[in-house]
């Protein structure tokens, strides 16, 4: 089955901080990769697709990129809303879903 | 507006049948969308279950050894898990969620708001 790891695990950074978050897949996935927002208690909400449109709604700031085995969540500039827990998720035929072990950003 | 509400016993005994509902509104479980359930333990990260479409095709992950079973009940606009022989790592908030098929996101856009199950004696 296909892995997913982030990097790094937890993230401490500022209001306005430019954050980037990596997840490495174990195989090739092509651009079937996307990115999630979880804060606590709540469900996770769906930013980026196919690893880098935007899901309508999501503000720009927010960015994609990647393919193959290697993807990066990138926030241009962290605002006080962005502090939640950042997961990967990738899909293949064969296995077909499954999720990082998830990247905390928490305030500095 | 989609919304989808997850429903079932907070509290299931070991070796037995964890049985969840999610309910849908504002949609039709006959529209051609995939319906999922994910799953995540207290404190730890998610873990897909599987997903069903209205035809009754359906995939799943290999790692719950066939103990999952999704189904859909197009009457009632709902569709159901049923994870069999818990044990106590089968503790988790349970999310029910919604892609389009065919839409090419092959991402989750609608989430219920998630149920926490507890396998206790």
């Amino acid at each position: 089955d296909t892995q997913l790891t982030q990097s790094p695990s937890t993230l401490s950074a500022s209001v306005g901080d430019r954050v980037t978050i990596t997840c490495r897949a174990t195989e090739n996935i092509n651009n079937f990769l996307a990115w999630y927002q979880q804060k606590p208690g709540k469900a996770p909400k769906l930013l980026i697709y196919r690893a880098s449109p935007l899901e309508s709604g999501v503000p720009s700031r927010f960015s994609g990129s990647g393919s193959g085995t290697e993807f990066t969540l990138t926030i241009s500039s962290l605002q006080p809303d962005d502090f939640a827990t950042y997961y990967c998720q990738q899909y293949n035929r064969y296995s077909f879903y499954s999720f990082g072990q998830g990247t905390k950003v928490e305030i500095k | 507006q989609v919304q989808l509400q997850e429903s079932g016993p907070g509290l299931v005994k070991p070796s037995g049948t964890l049985s969840l509902t999610c309910d849908v509104s504002g949609d039709s479980i006959s529209r051609n969308k995939w319906w999922a359930w994910v799953r995540q333990p207290p404190g730890k990260g998610l873990e897909w279950i599987g997903e069903i479409h209205h035809s009754g095709r359906a995939n799943y992950n290999t790692s719950l050894k066939s103990r999952a079973t999704i189904s859909v009940d197009s009457f009632k606009n709902q569709f159901s898990l049923q994870l069999s022989s818990v044990i106590a790592a089968d503790t988790a908030v349970y999310y029910c969620a919604s892609q389009l098929f065919g839409d090419g996101k092959y991402a989750y856009d609608i989430w219920g708001q998630g149920t926490m199950v507890t396998v206790s004696s």
